[in-house]
């Protein structure tokens, strides 16, 4: 199974701040990776796939960067709105995996 | 408007069965693969399996943590996404979720559209 270890498990900052969370795959998998944010109590929503294609609807401060193995996630300035847990997904191929999930609190 | 909604939930027993449905409207449900997942309390998101849509013959993919206990199914007739779910163990506790990948055009396997959720708890 290709591994996604994301990175910071959990991320203080405020709003205004410019934060970028990581994920880095156990193999390449070319572009396949999506982002998505989760409130308490909610579904995930999708941000960001094909690593860097934004999902209509969704603000312009997320941007999303890859290099090789190594995805990133940045959102140029914090909103309010933002502070939730945000996870990567491999989708190059079965089974479907995930990142253990970014925190991002205040 | 897309919607998912699952439903079928609730407590159960180790060793018991149960069927989750998901209900789809505001798209056509065979254009499209639909996967299931599952979130344990405080912990990140598991892939459990996909019904291709009909270009692919509805064909199934599992995770081996659920092959062969745990079925993917649908009923095109009435817009419904199942999963059935056999030989439950207290670790299948969590809440499951279906989620629609998006139009084959869009050649990106990712999961745009969720339902709210399902709690499954399986405890004596």
């Amino acid at each position: 199974d290709i591994r996604m270890t994301q990175s910071p498990s959990t991320l203080s900052a405020s709003v205004g701040d410019r934060v970028t969370i990581t994920c880095w795959a156990s193999q390449s998998i070319s572009n396949s990776l999506a982002w998505y944010q989760q409130k308490p109590g909610k579904a995930p929503k999708v941000l960001m796939y094909r690593a860097s294609t934004l999902q209509s609807g969704v603000p312009s401060r997320f941007s999303g960067t890859t290099s090789g193995t190594e995805f990133t996630l940045t959102i140029s300035s914090l909103q309010p709105d933002d502070f939730a847990t945000y996870f990567c997904q491999q989708f190059a191929e079965f089974p479907v995996t995930f990142g253990q999930g970014t925190r991002l609190e205040i | 408007e897309v919607q998912l909604v699952e439903s079928g939930g609730g407590l159960v027993q180790p060793g018991g069965s149960l069927r989750l449905s998901c209900a789809i409207s505001g798209f056509i449900f065979s254009d499209h693969h639909m996967d299931w997942f599952r979130q344990a309390p405080g912990k990140g998101l598991e892939w459990l399996g996909r019904s291709r849509n009909k270009g692919r013959g509805y064909s199934t993919e599992y995770a081996a943590s659920v092959k062969g206990r745990f079925t993917v199914s649908r009923d095109e007739s009435n817009n419904l996404l199942f999963l059935h779910m056999n030989s439950l163990q207290t670790e299948d506790t969590a809440v499951y979720y279906c989620a629609r990948l998006p139009h084959a055009s869009i050649n990106s396997f990712h999961f745009d559209f969720w339902g709210q959720g399902t709690l499954v708890t399986v405890s004596s």
